[in-house]
């Protein structure tokens, strides 16, 4: 098993510029989980899916999209992005919800 | 609101010590408690977690953490530390009222020195 897979590992955007974060599990999980992970900060949930085609906001969901049309993809959506956004993205998977959580390698955002 | 709080941002400690990494919550209901290692540029790994039970747990990598309802605590111990702990730890809770939703607190650096 691959287990939580994340693409890209990095990424520079331009301020207004449009994006997708691509993660994808192969463990048949029913929960992923997408958060943000700020300098000095700890992890900020922002959207979560409870099954495919199921999703809903998290703490921080503003400025970002998701969908689920699958059991193993979870992309994130960013349609304008701003500094803000500036972060690094990390991606997870539970079978259940009081299991523990998978975590992909992670993407590092920047926004200029 | 549910939170966790991890009071120090750093906690130094000598190779063969004992180290304790401190985390308090705030949560309604039953808490889930758990506790996640992350290493320089990969992302978080489980260590353990507190569910329902004995109030000592252990996990991985000869850690185990104590959960203390009174004082709303759920500190990570190892009883000898080794310089490959060294990593950032972060403490976490499920919501009491969404079981989807989880929060981290901000993490704590462990330097385990040689």
């Amino acid at each position: 098993n691959a287990g939580v897979t994340q693409t890209p590992k990095f990424r520079i955007l331009k301020i207004g510029q449009s994006m997708t974060l691509q993660c994808t599990q192969d463990m048949n999980h029913n929960y992923m989980y997408w958060y943000r992970q700020d300098p000095g900060m700890g992890l900020k949930l922002i959207y979560y899916s409870v099954g495919a085609g199921i999703t809903d906001k998290g703490e921080v969901p503003n400025g970002y999209n998701v969908s689920r049309s699958t059991t193993e993809d979870f992309p994130l959506r960013l349609e304008l992005a701003a500094p803000s956004q500036t972060s690094v993205y990390f991606c997870a998977s539970t079978p259940l919800q009081t299991d523990t959580q998978y975590f992909g390698p992670g993407t590092r955002l920047t926004v200029l | 609101a549910q939170s966790v709080a991890q009071p120090e941002d750093q906690v130094n400690v000598a190779e063969g010590n004992p180290l304790t990494v401190k985390c308090t919550y705030s949560v309604s209901g039953n808490p889930y408690l758990f506790w996640y290692v992350q290493y320089p540029n990969r992302g978080l790994q489980f260590l353990l977690k507190y569910i329902t039970g004995d109030n000592l747990v252990k996990g991985s990598y000869g850690f185990e953490a104590e959960f203390n309802k009174s004082q709303t605590s759920f500190h990570l111990k190892k009883p000898s530390a080794l310089v490959s702990d060294s990593a950032l730890y972060f403490c976490a809770v499920r919501d009491g009222y969404n079981f989807n939703k989880f929060y981290f607190g901000s993490g704590t650096k462990l330097n385990v020195k040689p």
